[in-house]
């Protein structure tokens, strides 16, 4: 099946800087999505960008999306400390087994 | 608006005792429901996923079992819980198949 991974694992900026993850994965897709999980929660739909698209906004958030490189990138512009939270990206092709999550990046934002 | 509902949110269980995780979903129908487990430090692993009442599909080998008894919802079982069955459990559910939404997840510490 295909699979998300992030990079890097870990990542801790200062608050208003840009904070840059990657993901990539192995098979075709129908589209790529990114989640956001706060400490000992559940996940939080972010962003999803199909695969007939390159770049996709929402506020601050970025994403864009190789298709011939299996990449993606999530880019969050002006960091917060409430940015801070472990990021997922997941690809799916629409079917009814869901959606494939990598291991995440965890995302510092220092005040 | 629809809404997701799992429970318990923590449990601390013995080894060999049952398991028995409830979710339900509000303000929609015929949903696929999703049981993930996501161990500490790591991605998401699907364990099971339902299309439908009575509908149960496996995705790995396990000490744990899911019924779908009504349209919305959707229950995690064990018989008897071993150590390596700790970790956090996700219920989530979809309609088109893309965007999944998570409930708030239950801590399983099996001692």
């Amino acid at each position: 099946s295909q699979q998300g991974e992030e990079d890097p694992q870990a990542l801790s900026i200062q608050e208003g800087e840009n904070a840059t993850m990657n993901c990539s994965y192995k098979t075709s897709i129908n589209n790529l999505q990114w989640y956001r999980q706060n400490s000992g929660r559940g996940l939080v739909h972010l962003i999803l960008i199909r695969s007939n698209e390159r770049e996709k906004h929402s506020g601050r958030l970025r994403v864009t999306l190789d298709t011939s490189k299996k990449s993606s990138s999530l880019l969050i512009t002006a960091s917060r400390a409430a940015d801070t939270a472990s990021y997922f990206c997941a690809t799916g092709l629409g079917g009814a087994d869901g959606l494939t999550f990598g291991k995440g990046t965890h995302l510092i934002i220092q005040p | 608006s629809q809404t997701i509902h799992q429970w318990p949110a923590t449990l601390v269980q013995p080894v060999g005792s049952p398991l028995s995780l409830e979710c339900t979903v509000e303000g929609t129908s015929n949903p696929n429901l999703y049981w993930y487990r996501q161990a500490a430090g790591r991605g998401l692993q699907l364990l099971f996923y339902s299309v439908g009442i009575g509908q149960i599909s496996s995705e790995v080998p396990q000490n744990l079992s899911a019924s779908r008894p009504q349209d919305r919802q959707f229950i995690l079982s064990s018989k008897k819980l071993l150590l390596s069955d700790s970790g956090f459990y996700l219920c989530a559910w979809t309609e088109s198949g893309n965007t999944i939404y998570f409930g708030e997840g239950s801590w399983l510490t099996v001692v």
